[in-house]
Parts: C-alpha cells; sequence; structure tokens
C-alpha cells in the first residue's frame, strides 16, 4: 500500500524567511497530494493541494511542487510569519482509493 | 454550512468503558472517515464510509466499529476501552465529482483518555 514520509520533523526559522518540507510517496498511482496546517488543539485545515497532471501551483506565499518520476512532492513557504507555526502534513491518495495517506507531520516554529 | 461536527471534543473513560464519538457533515458529502492522532505521528485511518451503508476498515480498526446508516452521520464506537485508544479523534468527510476526489475536511477533533 502507500507510504507517505515527510521530513524534516521539526523545522525552525526566522521571520521573513523561506521553509521548505519535502514529501516522498510510494504508490505510483498517486494522483493527489493535499498538504494540511494544523494549530494547536485544531483538526487539520487543507491549505494547498496539487493533482499529478500539474507540476506546481501557488497560492500566495505558499506553493507545492510535485515530481512524478522521483515520486516527491514538497511545500514552500515564503516570507515567514509567526503566525504559519504550526504542524503540517503532506498526504497521498489516488482516484478509487479515496484514503488518504498522511505523513508523520513537519512542527514549524517561526521566530519574531 | 457547519461542516464536520465531532462531538465530545474531550473525554476521560475507564479501562473496559464503552462510548460513541459522534460525526455529522451538512455538505452531502458521501465519503467519511475516522482517523487517529498519537503524540508525534502523522493520522491513522481507523475506518471509511464510501456511502450510506457501506463501510469498511482501515489501517488499525482493532478495538473499534462504524455504522452508516445516513448521508450525514458517521459515529465511531469503543468497545471496552483500553489505555492504547488514548489519542486524539479526527472524522473527515470528502466527494468524487468527475473521476477527481475533493474537499477532505476534517472536524476539530474529539480527544479521548482511557485511565
Amino acid at each position: 500500500g502507500e507510504n507517505v514520509e515527510q521530513h524534516p520533523s521539526t523545522l525552525s526559522v526566522q521571520e521573513g524567511d523561506s521553509a521548505v518540507i519535502k514529501c516522498t510517496y510510494s504508490d505510483s498511482a498517486s494522483n493527489y497530494f493535499p498538504w494540511y496546517k494544523q494549530e494547536l488543539g485544531k483538526g487539520p485545515q487543507l491549505i494547498i493541494d496539487i493533482r499529478s497532471n500539474v507540476g506546481e501551483k501557488k497560492d500566495q506565499r505558499i506553493a507545492v511542487t510535485l515530481n512524478k518520476t522521483a515520486k516527491h512532492f514538497s511545500l514552500h513557504i515564503t516570507e515567514t510569519q509567526p503566525e504559519d507555526s504550526a504542524v503540517y502534513f503532506c498526504a497521498a491518495t489516488y482516484t478509487g482509493f479515496q484514503k488518504l495517506v498522511f505523513g508523520t507531520g513537519t512542527r514549524l516554529l517561526v521566530s519574531p | 454550512n457547519a461542516g464536520v461536527t465531532q462531538t465530545p471534543k474531550f473525554r476521560i473513560l475507564k479501562i473496559g468503558q464503552s462510548m460513541t464519538l459522534q460525526c455529522t457533515q451538512d455538505m452531502n458529502h458521501n465519503y467519511m472517515y475516522w482517523y487517529r492522532q498519537d503524540p508525534g505521528m502523522g493520522l491513522k485511518l481507523i475506518y471509511y464510509s464510501v456511502g450510506a451503508g457501506i463501510t469498511d476498515k482501515g489501517e488499525v480498526p482493532n478495538g473499534y466499529n462504524v455504522s452508516r446508516s445516513t448521508t450525514e452521520d458517521f459515529p465511531l464506537r469503543l468497545e471496552l476501552a483500553a489505555p492504547s485508544q488514548t489519542s486524539v479523534y479526527f472524522c473527515a468527510s470528502s466527494y468524487s465529482q468527475g473521476g477527481r476526489d475533493y474537499g477532505y475536511t476534517f472536524g476539530s477533533g474529539t480527544r479521548l483518555t482511557v485511565v
């Protein structure tokens, strides 16, 4: 079955710096890759997603890139702000599977 | 729309007790899921449902049961609670359209402690 690995487990940056979180998936059939932000005491919130027919997608300060050949996808956050501090999860699934498989999460800390 | 609503938010159970975690969605999503999240870990799928009357096991189903009598509701039942079931439980829903999956939406979670 699908397995998703996520690195790093913790990431500390200064406000204004960029942050990059990387994930690797195992099932070549996977074609949908969402990213979730989880703040303390809350459920995961979808922040951006990408499908396998697209190599990159941007939404203001966040972007996601996908390398299907290497089975890698990454989250890029530019101009980080303290409110970006949270745990970020990547996930993967494929059409017909219906089940998201999650990475183990990255705790991002943005210091003022 | 309220989205995905979970109750209760917190619960302490004694070993051997039973309880039902409630989950309701008002988005008419056909798929619903139960995940558990242990400290420092990702989310593990317990059970899922592709529609009313249809449920299936996920990665960690032992000790749990589910039912899906309506599109809106997907309760998770814990029988004979054990300390290993101490976790945060999340319900989620999604839908498919045109051969694509959309809208994975999570509830705010139920924090369960078994003592």
